[in-house]
């Protein structure tokens, strides 16, 4: 199947610090990405959907202006948090998505905010 | 609102035993149902999926029953194993698979020897 890769795995920041992730896909031509965030042992919440070359979409009650989403190219697309507080404390996961296939999620960012 | 329901939230099963897990939705425009599987530490990744117009499909150990009358699907692991120790996740689409995806709530399963 498709590989999506995360970078980084890990990432332990201070309080209003801002963090980027990013989100690659090895290969193939991600035209649409998500990203979603997952609290420790619940599911898996849509945060935003990102198609490349254009603005991401959010989905309600995700703030924008603190999630900033950039899908510059077909294989890249970075999630930063921006002023973060321990509340963001989550793990990131994205997926991608070439034309109408299946997603393959990549394997998540542990981001743990003090 | 959730709108795909997901139960038990935990289950412990005997190594070669069955493990299921059943999920019931809501959205009858919900057109694509696949099942992830999650392991700590690690992005979900699909197992099997589903249409609305096949009653079951199997893959292997893994076959997901549909009922669309009832708006449920289960996924049946047959001779369960360790290695299948996991959280599963089912999910449901509109659109079908380029759609975003609207996740259950996950069931840890747990396999015994």
């Amino acid at each position: 199947g498709a590989v999506v890769s995360q970078h980084p795995s890990r990432v332990i920041c201070k309080s209003g610090t801002s963090v980027k992730i990013e989100c690659r896909s090895l290969d193939f031509q991600a035209t649409t990405m998500f990203w979603y965030r997952q609290f420790p042992k619940q599911s898996l919440m849509l945060m935003a959907t990102s198609n490349e070359g254009s603005k991401a979409t959010y989905e309600q009650g995700v703030e924008k202006d603190k999630f900033l989403i950039n899908h510059a190219s077909l294989t890249l697309s970075t999630l930063t948090v921006t002023s973060a507080h321990p509340e963001d404390s989550s793990f990131y996961i994205c997926s991608g998505l070439a034309g109408q296939e299946t997603q393959y999620f990549g394997p998540g960012t542990r981001l743990l905010v003090l | 609102q959730q709108q795909v329901k997901q139960s038990p939230q935990s289950l412990i099963v005997q190594k070669g035993g069955i493990s299921i897990i059943n999920c019931a939705y809501e959205n009858t425009a919900f057109d694509y149902f696949p099942w992830y599987q999650q392991f700590p530490g690690k992005g979900p990744a699909l197992l099997i999926a589903i249409r609305p117009d096949v009653s079951e499909k199997k893959e292997g150990r893994f076959t997901i029953s549909f009922n669309k009358s009832a708006k449920q699907f289960s996924l049946h692991i047959m001779d369960s194993q360790p290695g299948d120790s996991a959280t599963y996740f089912c999910a449901a689409t509109l659109g079908g698979t380029a759609s975003k995806l609207t996740f259950g709530t996950g069931t840890r399963l747990q396999v015994t020897l």
